[in-house]
């Protein structure tokens, strides 16, 4: 069964630290993984696409990371901010299929 | 703002009844796609649309609820005789097709709660 696991399921940090979140999947045959974030009552928002000849994707404070062969992304996020306080969910696409594998999401709050 | 829409917002109806929900995808978007999340979870796919053609749709998907897209562009989604199960965000998105590696642009979703 194709699946997508987070983890943590929470975490808090403090205004200006940096933190990782970590997604581990079995999707197969893989296409690409998608990191987004969502805010509180509104859609996902897409942060990163990566295919599987992609090891690291930026943008702006955050970085992803991809490792194929063991089937494990990360998500880094540099210098918090209060604004980053959302659920930061991992997508994984089937190659041949439309239809998205999403995990259950990394619930970030940031505190001043 | 030429972002995904929904519409409405929220939507609080009784048990039974039956209820539809508009996204208007990105213009230029000719795949548009149902999701319904539950609190604590992430999406859950129901179906999805290239241009008027409805091409997937998840066994999530009974024979309560429709989805139809028929100009390829707007599409509803409709859940007819509401159970208190079904109370959920139902989020759209919409993308480029021919393009897998294209980002799913999501609307804000609408609310539904079934009293």
């Amino acid at each position: 069964k194709n699946q997508v696991e987070q983890s943590p399921q929470s975490l808090i940090i403090l205004e200006g630290k940096n933190c990782t979140l970590q997604c581990n999947y079995t999707v197969s045959p893989f296409s690409n993984l998608r990191w987004y974030k969502q805010d509180t009552g509104r859609g996902p928002v897409s942060l990163t696409i990566m295919t599987f000849s992609e090891n690291t994707k930026s943008n702006g404070r955050y970085t992803a990371t991809l490792d194929a062969d063991t089937k494990q992304s990360s998500l880094h996020i540099t210098a918090s901010q209060l604004s980053d306080s959302a659920s930061y969910i991992c997508v994984v696409s089937q190659f041949g299929n439309e239809k998205l594998t999403f995990g259950t999401g990394t619930r970030l709050t940031i505190i001043p | 703002d030429t972002g995904v829409s929904q519409n409405p917002r929220h939507k609080i109806t009784k048990r039974g009844q039956n209820v539809t929900f508009r996204c208007d995808p990105i213009s230029e978007h000719n795949r548009l796609y149902w999701y319904r999340q539950t609190l604590g979870q992430g999406p859950e796919f129901l179906t999805y649309f290239q241009n008027e053609a409805q091409l997937e749709k998840s066994r999530l998907l009974s024979d309560r609820f429709s989805a139809e897209r028929p100009k390829g562009s707007f599409s509803t989604l409709e859940i007819q005789r509401t159970e208190q199960g079904d109370s959920a965000m139902y989020l759209c998105a919409s993308s480029h097709g021919g393009q897998g590696n294209q980002p799913q642009h999501f609307g804000d979703g609408t609310r539904l709660s079934i009293l």
